[in-house]
């Protein structure tokens, strides 16, 4: 069956430093990936899509890359804040339409 | 732009009972997708809406039901409530048609059933 894992363990990094996280999936042949950062008893906010034809992509201090042989998808945020603290997943489409799977998501700690 | 807006924020029920959500797309967003967020669980897909029409559906009971007006307005109901229903129900609106589109979330309603 389809399956999205991230590490479900907290991410403890010190502020400055980068934060990787990583997204794996089986059986799945995604057209595309995205990244959703959500605080606590807020809903997701969309962070970044990364298409299947795309290795890397970047914005401001977010790195995605996308390994469809691996698959796997790497997710990093350079110079990280305190305020970067939250829980990142990532989501995958099942079908044509707007159906995602998410991830469990993994939850970040950036220490000052 | 007003964001995606989900009333009510949060709701209390028992066992039994049947419970209605709603949610407002962002204005000009045809695409209205529902999920359930759970500890457990984690956050799991329960339809989609696109012009009215119910393009996709997740892997809930029948008890699940949604709707979507010509508004793009959407609400979701749950019949005959268990204690397993309790969680954070987020709606998400997206311009549609193309899946890629981004999702833009609401806040959620928070449901407890007792």
């Amino acid at each position: 069956s389809q399956k999205i894992e991230q590490n479900s363990e907290a991410l403890n990094i010190q502020e400055g430093k980068t934060a990787t996280l990583t997204c794996n999936y089986t059986n799945y042949s995604p057209a595309y990936l995205q990244w959703y950062r959500q605080d606590p008893g807020r809903g997701p906010v969309f962070l970044l899509l990364i298409r299947e034809n795309e290795k890397e992509k970047r914005k401001e201090r977010l790195k995605v890359t996308f390994d469809t042989t691996l698959k796997q998808s790497l997710f990093h945020i350079t110079a990280s804040q305190p305020a970067d603290s939250a829980t990142y997943l990532c989501a995958l489409p099942l079908n044509a339409g707007n159906m995602l799977t998410f991830g469990g998501g993994t939850r970040l700690m950036v220490k000052p | 732009k007003a964001g995606v807006t989900q009333t009510p924020r949060y709701l209390i029920k028992t066992r039994g009972q049947q419970v209605t959500l709603s949610c407002s797309p962002i204005s000009g967003h045809r695409s209205v997708s529902w999920y359930q967020q759970t500890p457990g669980q984690g956050l799991q897909f329960l339809f989609e809406y696109f012009s009215e029409t119910q393009r996709n559906k997740g892997n809930f009971p029948g008890r699940f039901s949604g709707r979507q007006f010509s508004n793009s307005r959407s609400e979701m109901n749950v019949s005959t409530l268990e204690l397993g229903d309790s969680a954070l129900y987020l709606c998400a609106s997206s311009p549609g048609p193309q899946y890629t589109d981004t999702q833009y979330f609401g806040p959620g309603t928070r449901l407890t059933v007792l």
